[in-house]
C-alpha cells in the first residue's frame, strides 16, 4: 500500500469493554512498532514485530495488552477490560527492517474509554 | 532512567525568521538522533536522522546539529512559513537498539 494504514481512527468504549484496533503496515516492511502516545507527549514504545515473531513486549503496560501478527503482515492491537488510563492514541510504525531508523507512522486509532 | 526534554513551551515566530528547537538528553548514548514532523490528528512524519560521529546534517531548509559532549541537538527552520506549523518530536536510538525513545515535542506557530 501507499502507507501504513490504522482503523479504526476513532474508538469509543465504555470502561470494561474489550477493543481491538488494526494495523496494516506498508507491503513488505518487515518490522512493526505499536507505541501509545498521551495527550501532549511523545509515542512511548509498546511492542514490536519482526515478521509474525513478537520480539518485544516489554512496553505493554499490563496482561490486558495483547497483541500479534500472525502471517507477518496486518497487526491487531487488543485491549481487554479496557480502563479510563487506557484512553490514548495508538500509533503503529514499519520499516523495512534494514534500518530501524525512519519508520514509517500510520495515522493513529483514538481511543476514548469512558 | 534515560530522560528526553524538548523546549517546554510553544514556539511562535513570524513568517520568514528562523525557529530553533532544542532536544536534550540524559543517560542515554544514542548512535542516532532523528527529528518527525506531526500534524494534528496525524501520525509523525520523518525529516532528518544524524548519526553520532556528525556534527550537522541540512535538508532544504531544515538544519540539525548534534553535540554529544553537551548531550543535545538543535533543529533550524530557516525562511519559516506558516505551513511549516506542527508539532516537532526528536526521537532517540542507541546502536543496537530498535526502540525509538522520543521527547514531548515542541508545537510551533508560523504567523503569516
Amino acid at each position: 500500500g501507499a502507507g501504513v494504514s490504522q482503523s479504526p481512527r476513532y474508538k469509543v468504549a465504555k470502561r470494561g469493554q474489550d477493543v481491538a484496533l488494526r494495523c496494516d503496515p506498508i507491503s513488505g516492511h518487515v518490522s512493526l512498532f505499536w507505541y501509545q502516545q498521551a495527550l501532549g507527549q511523545g509515542p512511548e514504545f509498546l511492542t514490536y514485530f519482526q515478521n509474525e515473531a513478537q520480539l518485544d513486549k516489554s512496553g505493554l503496560p499490563s496482561d490486558r495488552f495483547f497483541a500479534e501478527r500472525p502471517e507477518g503482515s496486518v497487526s491487531t492491537l487488543k485491549i481487554q477490560r479496557t480502563q479510563q488510563e487506557d484512553s490514548a492514541v495508538y500509533l503503529c510504525a514499519s520499516t523495512k527492517g534494514e534500518s530501524y531508523n525512519e519508520q514509517f507512522f500510520g495515522p493513529g486509532t483514538r481511543l476514548t474509554v469512558l | 532512567s534515560q530522560k528526553i526534554e524538548q523546549n517546554s513551551e510553544a514556539l511562535n515566530i513570524q513568517e520568514g525568521k528562523t525557529a530553533t528547537l532544542t532536544c536534550n538528553y540524559t543517560n542515554y548514548s544514542p548512535a542516532y538522533l532523528q527529528w518527525y514532523r506531526q500534524d494534528p490528528g496525524r501520525g509523525p512524519v520523518f525529516l532528518l536522522l544524524i548519526r553520532e560521529n556528525e556534527k550537522e546534517k541540512r535538508k532544504e531548509r531544515l538544519k540539525v546539529t548534534f553535540d554529544t559532549t553537551l548531550k543535545q541537538s538543535l533543529f533550524h527552520i530557516t525562511a519559516s512559513q506558516p505551513a511549516d506549523s506542527a508539532t516537532y518530536l526528536c526521537a532517540l536510538l542507541g546502536s543496537n537498539d530498535y526502540k525509538l525513545s522520543f521527547g514531548a515535542g515542541t508545537t510551533v506557530t508560523v504567523r503569516a
